[in-house]
Order: C-alpha cells, then structure tokens, then sequence
C-alpha cells in the first residue's frame, strides 16, 4: 500500500534559520502530495499542495517539489520564525485502485523555533 | 475558501458514557467525509471513511459497533464513541473533500476526548 516516510525529529531550530523536513513516499501512479501543519491543540491546515511532477507547492515562505525521479516532496524554507513551531505532516492522496482519495500521512516532524 | 466545523473541541466524561461528536462542512457539500485519531506525538490514523447515504467504511482494527457514524446529509457526518472507557480518550480529527477529484482534505479542529 501506500507510505510516506518524513525525517526524525524533533527539529530544533535559531530564528532565521533555514528549514528542511524530508519527505518520500510509496505509491502507483501519481498521487497528490501535501504538506499539512498542526498548531499545539488545534486540527490540521493546509500548507501546501502539489498535484504532479514537477509543480512546485508554495505558501507562507515554505516551499516543496514534487519529484517524481525521487519520489520526494522535501520542506523547505529559508528563514523560519518563532511562530512556525509546529507538528508538520506530509501526506499523499493515492491515485487510483483502494488508495484513491485515501489520505496517507507521514509520522510527522515537530518543529521548535527558538529567538 | 472551504470551512469544516467540528463540534465539541472537547469533552470529558464519566467511563460508560457514548459521546457524539459532529462534523460539518460549511461551504460545500461533502460526499465523503473521514474520521481520524491522533495519539499524543503521533501521526493521524484513518479509522473510517464515511458515505453519504450508505454505510461507513472502516479500517483495519477499527471496531464498527464502538465507533457509530452517520453521514445523513451531504454537510454532516457524526462519529459516537458508544460506552467510552478511558482507551478511547485520544484526539479525533474528521475531514471533508469537496467531490472534484483528488482535492485536499479541509480538516476540523479536532475534538480531545478525554474519558474518566
């Protein structure tokens, strides 16, 4: 079936620093990859998103590729602040067969921004 | 941009108690709606995923008669944690997928349970 594997964490970080989370996956076909964040004791929210190879999801400052060759949609973002603490999940949505419109998430990075 | 509402944020009761817990989508109508818990530091875990008009798919593992949902309208999809018993406390999650394609799922903000 389908997976996703994210980087250990937790990742402590300086204010201004730079940020990445990795983030493969296993899936047939061509899933959709997402990057959602949680906030300590809320749901979940959408930080980006990116439907085939090559497109690249952005929002807030963080960035993520879609690349197929290497079945990795990586984290990114050059100057994280205090407020970007958070749990970050990367998720795909299979594409077909059992899998399709299934969400999979990663096990998740906790992410500590200090001043 | 679509909203899903999910109601109580928390509940605390007594061990034996069944506990509904509701989730709606706001602006659009949702065929498909799912069901997720959140252990402490841990990943979502799919319990269930629940149809419009028909019954509830459930995961692996996942008991059908302890976890009762209900999807009666296409805005409103209800999970009841029937006899809680403090393993069940845990952090549930429901989300809605607008019908077009392999469109992100728009999450509630999570409804902590915590069973006495």
């Amino acid at each position: 079936g389908d997976s996703v594997t994210q980087m250990e964490g937790p990742v402590t970080l300086s204010e201004e620093a730079f940020l990445t989370i990795n983030c493969t996956y296993t899936a047939t076909g061509y899933p959709s990859l997402f990057w959602y964040v949680q906030y300590p004791g809320e749901g979940l929210q959408l930080l980006l998103k990116a439907t085939k190879a090559d497109d690249k999801g952005s929002n807030k400052g963080f960035e993520a590729t879609y690349r197929k060759e290497t079945t990795s949609f990586h984290l990114e973002k050059g100057s994280v602040q205090v407020s970007d603490s958070a749990v970050y999940f990367c998720a795909l949505v299979g594409a077909g067969g059992t899998s399709y419109g299934k969400l999979t998430f990663g096990q998740g990075t906790i992410l500590t921004v200090h001043p | 941009g679509a909203v899903v509402s999910q109601h109580p944020s928390r509940v605390i009761c007594k061990s034996g108690t069944s506990v509904k817990i509701e989730c709606r989508s706001l602006d659009f109508q949702a065929t498909t709606m799912f069901w997720y818990r959140q252990f402490p530091k841990q990943s979502l875990m799919l319990m269930a995923t629940s149809n419009e008009g028909s019954k509830a798919t459930y995961e692996q593992g996942v008991e059908k008669d302890k976890f009762l949902i209900n999807h009666a309208s296409l805005t409103l999809s209800t999970l009841t944690v029937t006899s809680a018993h403090p393993e069940d406390s845990s952090f549930y999650i429901c989300s809605a997928r607008t019908p077009t394609g392999n469109q992100p799922q728009h999450f509630g903000d999570g409804t902590r349970l915590s069973i006495l």
